[in-house]
């Protein structure tokens, strides 16, 4: 069982640089979501996903994108990379119900010099 | 506007007793999901119990029970007969309906013999 899988574990880059990190999940999953966790501040909700081609805004989404084609894959795009975007990354995703726990995957630990 | 709140940056509790992580939570909306999610020192995100806003009686999940109330608005987690490898980040979060899921900022406990 595959579960939510993230790409890459780590990266490092500089300033001014962009990429992406990819998400995937096998379980069908309509919700899917990006966080990121900085010390003492929890995780934060960059965007998310309802379904395949519908995507929002959480707390945190300057300086990030999203697009949900599939799916199965959301993956998040850092256009212009700024230290303050230094963070570990996880991406989670449950079915579409209230009750419905998030799965998460297992992180990205990203830096920005 | 949802908001968790953790006021409990920190708790020690010796191992075989019991130790209640309290969480507060903000919203208007009468239906919502409430949860709790264990992240060790490895870093993964481990789902532990789930409470809903219209749940009669509290969540229980093996030594894991959630003191709901609801007029209160807290929904603290109880953990019974502690153990070392309960030492870890706790954190509450809150779904409305079926959207985001907002996370506090967590507690760290830990278990000494």
């Amino acid at each position: 069982n595959a579960g939510v899988t993230q790409t890459p574990k780590f990266q490092v880059l500089k300033t001014g640089q962009s990429m992406t990190l990819q998400c995937a999940q096998d379980m069908n999953h309509e919700y899917m979501s990006w966080y990121r966790q900085d010390p003492g501040m929890g995780l934060r909700l960059i965007h998310y996903s309802v379904g395949a081609g519908i995507t929002d805004q959480g707390e945190v989404p300057n300086g990030y994108n999203v697009s949900r084609s599939t799916t199965e894959d959301f993956p998040l795009r850092l256009l212009s990379a700024a230290p303050s975007q230094t963070s570990v990354y996880f991406c989670a995703s449950s079915k579409g119900q209230e009750s419905s726990p998030l799965h998460f995957g297992n992180g990205t630990r990203l830096t920005v010099t | 506007a949802q908001k968790i709140t953790q006021t409990q940056p920190g708790m020690f509790v010796q191992e075989k007793e019991a130790v209640t992580l309290d969480c507060t939570y903000d919203t208007s909306d009468p239906s919502y999901g409430l949860f709790w999610y264990k992240q060790p020192s490895s870093g993964e995100m481990i789902f532990l119990i789930y409470q809903g806003s219209y749940d009669q009686q509290n969540a229980t999940e093996g030594r894991y029970s959630l003191n709901f109330q609801k007029a209160r608005k807290s929904a603290n987690l109880v953990i019974s007969a502690s153990q070392l490898g309960d030492s870890a980040m706790y954190f509450c979060a809150m779904r409305r309906n079926t959207d985001k899921l907002i996370f506090g900022t967590g507690t760290r406990l830990q278990v000494f013999p």
